[in-house]
Protein backbone atom coordinates (compact mmCIF):
# COMPACT_ATOMS: atom_id res chain seq x y z
CA UNK A 1 0.00 0.00 0.00
CA UNK A 2 1.26 3.25 -0.76
CA UNK A 3 1.95 5.73 2.11
CA UNK A 4 -0.40 8.36 0.35
CA UNK A 5 -2.63 7.81 -2.82
CA UNK A 6 -4.89 9.20 -5.94
CA UNK A 7 -6.14 8.51 -8.39
CA UNK A 8 -3.72 9.80 -11.23
CA UNK A 9 -6.73 10.89 -13.48
CA UNK A 10 -6.93 12.67 -16.35
CA UNK A 11 -9.89 14.37 -14.43
CA UNK A 12 -11.94 16.58 -17.36
CA UNK A 13 -14.01 19.18 -16.32
CA UNK A 14 -15.88 22.10 -17.90
CA UNK A 15 -14.98 25.85 -17.31
CA UNK A 16 -16.64 27.14 -14.41
CA UNK A 17 -17.34 23.88 -13.00
CA UNK A 18 -15.91 22.35 -9.33
CA UNK A 19 -13.24 19.72 -9.48
CA UNK A 20 -13.12 17.29 -6.40
CA UNK A 21 -9.59 16.04 -5.97
CA UNK A 22 -8.96 13.52 -3.41
CA UNK A 23 -6.31 11.64 -1.49
CA UNK A 24 -6.10 8.98 1.36
CA UNK A 25 -2.77 8.17 3.18
CA UNK A 26 -1.94 5.14 5.26
CA UNK A 27 -0.14 6.62 8.08
CA UNK A 28 -2.73 7.41 10.94
CA UNK A 29 -0.27 9.32 12.92
CA UNK A 30 0.36 11.89 10.04
CA UNK A 31 -0.63 15.64 11.27
CA UNK A 32 0.41 17.48 8.75
CA UNK A 33 -1.59 17.90 5.01
CA UNK A 34 -0.91 20.27 2.08
CA UNK A 35 -1.98 20.60 -1.76
CA UNK A 36 0.92 21.33 -4.03
CA UNK A 37 0.15 22.29 -7.82
CA UNK A 38 2.61 21.65 -10.37
CA UNK A 39 2.43 23.10 -13.56
CA UNK A 40 3.84 21.08 -16.92
CA UNK A 41 7.48 21.48 -16.51
CA UNK A 42 7.35 23.59 -13.57
CA UNK A 43 8.29 22.72 -10.25
CA UNK A 44 5.49 22.10 -7.49
CA UNK A 45 4.08 25.41 -5.36
CA UNK A 46 1.77 25.21 -2.51
CA UNK A 47 -1.66 26.70 -2.69
CA UNK A 48 -3.25 24.99 0.72
CA UNK A 49 -2.64 23.05 4.37
CA UNK A 50 -4.64 22.23 6.53
CA UNK A 51 -3.75 20.73 10.37
CA UNK A 52 -7.39 20.10 11.60
CA UNK A 53 -10.25 18.00 11.13
CA UNK A 54 -12.87 20.10 9.03
CA UNK A 55 -12.80 22.66 6.26
CA UNK A 56 -10.32 25.48 5.13
CA UNK A 57 -11.34 27.39 2.59
CA UNK A 58 -8.71 30.32 0.47
CA UNK A 59 -10.74 31.81 -2.44
CA UNK A 60 -12.02 29.16 -4.74
CA UNK A 61 -9.78 26.32 -2.98
CA UNK A 62 -11.65 24.26 -0.13
CA UNK A 63 -9.38 21.91 1.60
CA UNK A 64 -11.58 18.93 3.23
CA UNK A 65 -9.43 16.63 5.90
CA UNK A 66 -10.62 13.70 7.83
CA UNK A 67 -8.01 12.02 9.79
CA UNK A 68 -10.79 9.41 11.01
CA UNK A 69 -11.11 8.06 7.36
CA UNK A 70 -7.43 9.03 6.35
CA UNK A 71 -9.08 11.41 4.03
CA UNK A 72 -7.92 14.54 2.37
CA UNK A 73 -9.57 16.46 -0.52
CA UNK A 74 -9.55 19.48 -2.64
CA UNK A 75 -12.57 21.41 -3.97
CA UNK A 76 -11.62 24.26 -6.82
CA UNK A 77 -15.05 26.20 -7.49
CA UNK A 78 -15.26 28.32 -10.61
CA UNK A 79 -12.58 26.11 -12.52
CA UNK A 80 -10.61 27.73 -14.53
CA UNK A 81 -8.48 26.98 -17.80
CA UNK A 82 -5.40 27.89 -15.92
CA UNK A 83 -5.95 25.85 -12.88
CA UNK A 84 -4.92 22.87 -15.28
CA UNK A 85 -1.91 21.18 -13.93
CA UNK A 86 -1.10 18.35 -12.01
CA UNK A 87 -2.40 18.47 -7.97
CA UNK A 88 -0.16 16.59 -5.62
CA UNK A 89 -1.50 15.71 -2.37
CA UNK A 90 1.13 15.59 0.45
CA UNK A 91 1.40 14.58 4.26
CA UNK A 92 4.02 14.84 7.17
CA UNK A 93 4.22 14.45 10.93
CA UNK A 94 3.87 11.00 11.07
CA UNK A 95 6.41 7.88 11.91
CA UNK A 96 9.16 10.04 9.69
CA UNK A 97 8.55 12.98 11.41
CA UNK A 98 7.50 16.53 10.11
CA UNK A 99 10.93 16.63 8.23
CA UNK A 100 9.58 13.39 5.59
CA UNK A 101 6.82 15.08 3.56
CA UNK A 102 5.62 12.01 1.66
CA UNK A 103 3.88 12.75 -1.66
CA UNK A 104 0.85 11.06 -3.89
CA UNK A 105 1.86 10.75 -7.63
CA UNK A 106 -0.82 13.65 -8.03
CA UNK A 107 -4.32 13.77 -10.58
CA UNK A 108 -3.76 15.32 -13.31
CA UNK A 109 -6.65 17.95 -13.84
CA UNK A 110 -8.17 19.34 -17.07
CA UNK A 111 -10.60 22.42 -17.29
CA UNK A 112 -12.15 22.84 -20.81
CA UNK A 113 -12.88 25.56 -22.11
CA UNK B 1 14.62 37.11 -1.60
CA UNK B 2 15.98 34.77 -3.88
CA UNK B 3 14.33 31.70 -4.65
CA UNK B 4 15.66 27.97 -4.29
CA UNK B 5 18.36 28.09 -6.82
CA UNK B 6 19.76 23.90 -8.22
CA UNK B 7 22.90 23.56 -10.79
CA UNK B 8 22.87 22.37 -13.23
CA UNK B 9 19.56 22.42 -14.45
CA UNK B 10 20.27 19.72 -17.21
CA UNK B 11 22.71 16.91 -17.23
CA UNK B 12 23.60 13.70 -19.73
CA UNK B 13 25.56 11.02 -18.24
CA UNK B 14 26.52 7.07 -18.93
CA UNK B 15 26.13 4.20 -16.78
CA UNK B 16 28.24 3.22 -14.16
CA UNK B 17 29.17 7.49 -14.03
CA UNK B 18 28.58 9.57 -10.84
CA UNK B 19 26.43 12.95 -10.37
CA UNK B 20 26.90 15.80 -8.05
CA UNK B 21 23.96 18.44 -8.18
CA UNK B 22 23.69 21.18 -5.75
CA UNK B 23 21.12 22.78 -4.10
CA UNK B 24 21.23 26.72 -2.77
CA UNK B 25 18.29 27.15 -0.23
CA UNK B 26 16.67 30.34 0.49
CA UNK B 27 18.22 32.93 2.44
CA UNK B 28 17.48 31.73 5.92
CA UNK B 29 16.26 28.52 5.52
CA UNK B 30 17.79 25.55 7.35
CA UNK B 31 16.35 22.63 5.93
CA UNK B 32 17.11 20.95 2.42
CA UNK B 33 14.88 18.14 1.29
CA UNK B 34 15.79 16.08 -2.17
CA UNK B 35 13.34 14.42 -4.01
CA UNK B 36 13.53 12.21 -7.35
CA UNK B 37 10.61 12.88 -9.28
CA UNK B 38 9.72 10.12 -12.23
CA UNK B 39 6.24 9.94 -14.29
CA UNK B 40 5.87 6.53 -13.09
CA UNK B 41 6.49 6.87 -9.28
CA UNK B 42 5.74 10.78 -9.05
CA UNK B 43 7.78 12.61 -6.22
CA UNK B 44 9.80 10.31 -3.90
CA UNK B 45 11.50 11.42 -0.71
CA UNK B 46 15.35 11.32 -0.83
CA UNK B 47 16.48 12.82 2.32
CA UNK B 48 16.17 15.78 4.32
CA UNK B 49 19.25 17.99 5.71
CA UNK B 50 18.98 20.69 8.61
CA UNK B 51 22.10 21.78 10.18
CA UNK B 52 24.59 19.42 8.13
CA UNK B 53 22.98 16.68 9.66
CA UNK B 54 20.77 14.22 8.09
CA UNK B 55 17.23 13.99 9.94
CA UNK B 56 15.92 11.13 7.19
CA UNK B 57 16.26 9.02 4.64
CA UNK B 58 14.05 7.77 2.28
CA UNK B 59 13.69 3.91 0.38
CA UNK B 60 16.77 4.92 -2.10
CA UNK B 61 20.41 2.32 -2.23
CA UNK B 62 23.21 3.58 -0.41
CA UNK B 63 24.27 5.06 -4.22
CA UNK B 64 22.18 8.24 -3.23
CA UNK B 65 23.97 10.52 -0.72
CA UNK B 66 23.98 14.16 -0.03
CA UNK B 67 25.73 16.45 2.47
CA UNK B 68 24.68 20.01 3.74
CA UNK B 69 27.58 22.65 4.33
CA UNK B 70 27.20 25.24 7.42
CA UNK B 71 26.22 27.70 4.73
CA UNK B 72 23.17 25.41 4.46
CA UNK B 73 23.95 24.47 0.59
CA UNK B 74 23.39 20.69 -0.41
CA UNK B 75 24.96 18.41 -2.49
CA UNK B 76 23.58 15.28 -3.64
CA UNK B 77 26.05 12.61 -5.14
CA UNK B 78 24.91 9.50 -7.15
CA UNK B 79 27.46 6.65 -8.12
CA UNK B 80 27.72 4.05 -10.35
CA UNK B 81 24.30 5.89 -12.00
CA UNK B 82 21.64 3.27 -13.58
CA UNK B 83 19.28 3.86 -16.49
CA UNK B 84 16.60 4.06 -14.13
CA UNK B 85 18.60 7.16 -12.43
CA UNK B 86 17.20 9.27 -15.04
CA UNK B 87 14.68 11.59 -13.18
CA UNK B 88 14.25 15.06 -12.14
CA UNK B 89 15.69 15.72 -9.02
CA UNK B 90 14.17 18.55 -7.33
CA UNK B 91 15.52 20.40 -4.02
CA UNK B 92 13.24 22.14 -1.40
CA UNK B 93 13.85 24.14 1.65
CA UNK B 94 11.78 25.74 4.58
CA UNK B 95 12.10 26.63 7.99
CA UNK B 96 11.17 23.92 10.44
CA UNK B 97 8.40 26.21 12.10
CA UNK B 98 7.17 28.35 9.80
CA UNK B 99 3.86 26.01 8.39
CA UNK B 100 6.05 23.36 6.93
CA UNK B 101 5.89 24.55 3.49
CA UNK B 102 8.34 23.38 0.86
CA UNK B 103 9.86 25.83 -1.90
CA UNK B 104 11.35 23.84 -4.17
CA UNK B 105 13.51 24.78 -6.75
CA UNK B 106 13.51 24.18 -10.75
CA UNK B 107 15.22 20.64 -10.54
CA UNK B 108 18.06 19.44 -12.18
CA UNK B 109 17.08 16.86 -15.07
CA UNK B 110 19.57 14.40 -15.12
CA UNK B 111 19.42 11.40 -17.95
CA UNK B 112 21.56 8.42 -17.68
CA UNK B 113 22.24 6.48 -21.59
Amino acid sequence: QKEVEQNSGPLSVPEGAIASLNCTYSDRGSQSFFWYRQYSGKSPELIMFIYSNGDKEDGRFTAQLNKASQYVSLLIRDSQPSDSATYLCAVSGGSGGYQKVTFGTGTKLQVIP
Amino acid sequence: KAGVTQTPRYLIKTRGQQVTLSCSPISGHRSVSWYQQTPGQGLQFLFEYFSETQRNKGNFPGRFSGRQFSNSRSEMNVSTLELGDSALYLCASNNPGEGGELFFGEGSRLTVL
